[in-house]
C-alpha cells in the first residue's frame, strides 16, 4: 500500500470554526489531491497539487484552502465549517498527473454540527 | 462533460467471472478508460486503465470495444472480497482530474 495518513481520521465540529485535515506520504509523490465523498455524488476534487507552493481548483473548491509547503504534506483548510461541508475527505497522490493511478489514502470524516 | 454511464448494482457468484461494463460514447480520441473500486470505509483503489488495446493485470482484465465508445472490466475469478463498488472513468491525458460517477455496486453471493 502507498504510504498515504489522513488525520484527523475522524472530527466533530461546530458551524463557524476552523478546521485543517492533514494528508502526510511518504512516497515523494509530485501530486497531491483533496476530495470529498457525499451520497448521490461519487467523488469529486476539492483541491490538487503539482508541487510544493503550486496548487490549483478542483470542482468543488468554494470554502475551502489548501498550502503545500513540503512535499510530503498537503492541508485542506476549512475557514469556517458549514453544515454541507461534512462529508468524508480523501486525499490521494499520484507519480505524476495525467493517466497515472492516483492513491488514496483512508479518508477523514468530517461533522459539522 | 466527462461521463460514463455504469449500471447501478450487479450481482455475481463467488468463484465465478464477473464482466462490469460501463458506456462512455462521447469519449475523445485522447481520454484513457480508469477503472476505481472503493470497498466498504476505505478510499478507492486502482484497478487497471486502457487506451485502445485490451490490458490484463494481476486484478482484472479491461476490454476496450473497437469504437471506444464503451468497455468491460472482467474479474476472472470473483471473491468475497472483491464486493465494492466499481468506477469508470474517462481521464484526460492533458488532465489531473479524476471525474467519479455512481458507479456498479457488486455484490458476491457465496
Amino acid at each position: 500500500d502507498a504510504g498515504i495518513t489522513q488525520s484527523p481520521r475522524h472530527k466533530v465540529t461546530e458551524t463557524g470554526t476552523p478546521v485543517t485535515l492533514r494528508c502526510h506520504q511518504t512516497e515523494n509523490h509530485r501530486y497531491m489531491y483533496w476530495y470529498r465523498q457525499d451520497p448521490g455524488h461519487g467523488l469529486r476534487l476539492i483541491h490538487y497539487s503539482y508541487g510544493v507552493k503550486d496548487t490549483d481548483k478542483g470542482e468543488v473548491s468554494d470554502g475551502y484552502s489548501v498550502s503545500r509547503s513540503k512535499t510530503e504534506d498537503f492541508l485542506l483548510t476549512l475557514e469556517s465549517a458549514t453544515s454541507s461541508q461534512t462529508s468524508v475527505y480523501f486525499c490521494a497522490i499520484s507519480d505524476s498527473g495525467g493517466n497515472y493511478e492516483q492513491y488514496f489514502g483512508p479518508g477523514t470524516r468530517l461533522t459539522v454540527t | 462533460d466527462a461521463k460514463t454511464t455504469q449500471p447501478n448494482s450487479m450481482e455475481s457468484n463467488e468463484e465465478e467471472p464477473v464482466h462490469l461494463p460501463c458506456n462512455h460514447s462521447t469519449i475523445s480520441g485522447t481520454d484513457y478508460i480508469h477503472w476505481y473500486r472503493q470497498l466498504p470505509s476505505q478510499g478507492p483503489e486502482y484497478v487497471i486503465h486502457g487506451l485502445t488495446s485490451n490490458v490484463n493485470n494481476r486484478m482484472a482484465s479491461l476490454a476496450i470495444a473497437e469504437d471506444r465508445k464503451s468497455s468491460t472490466l472482467i474479474l476472472h475469478r470473483a471473491t468475497l472480497r472483491d464486493a465494492a463498488v466499481y468506477y469508470c472513468i474517462r481521464h484526460n491525458n492533458a488532465g489531473n482530474m479524476l471525474t467519479f460517477g455512481g458507479g456498479t455496486r457488486l455484490m458476491v453471493k457465496p
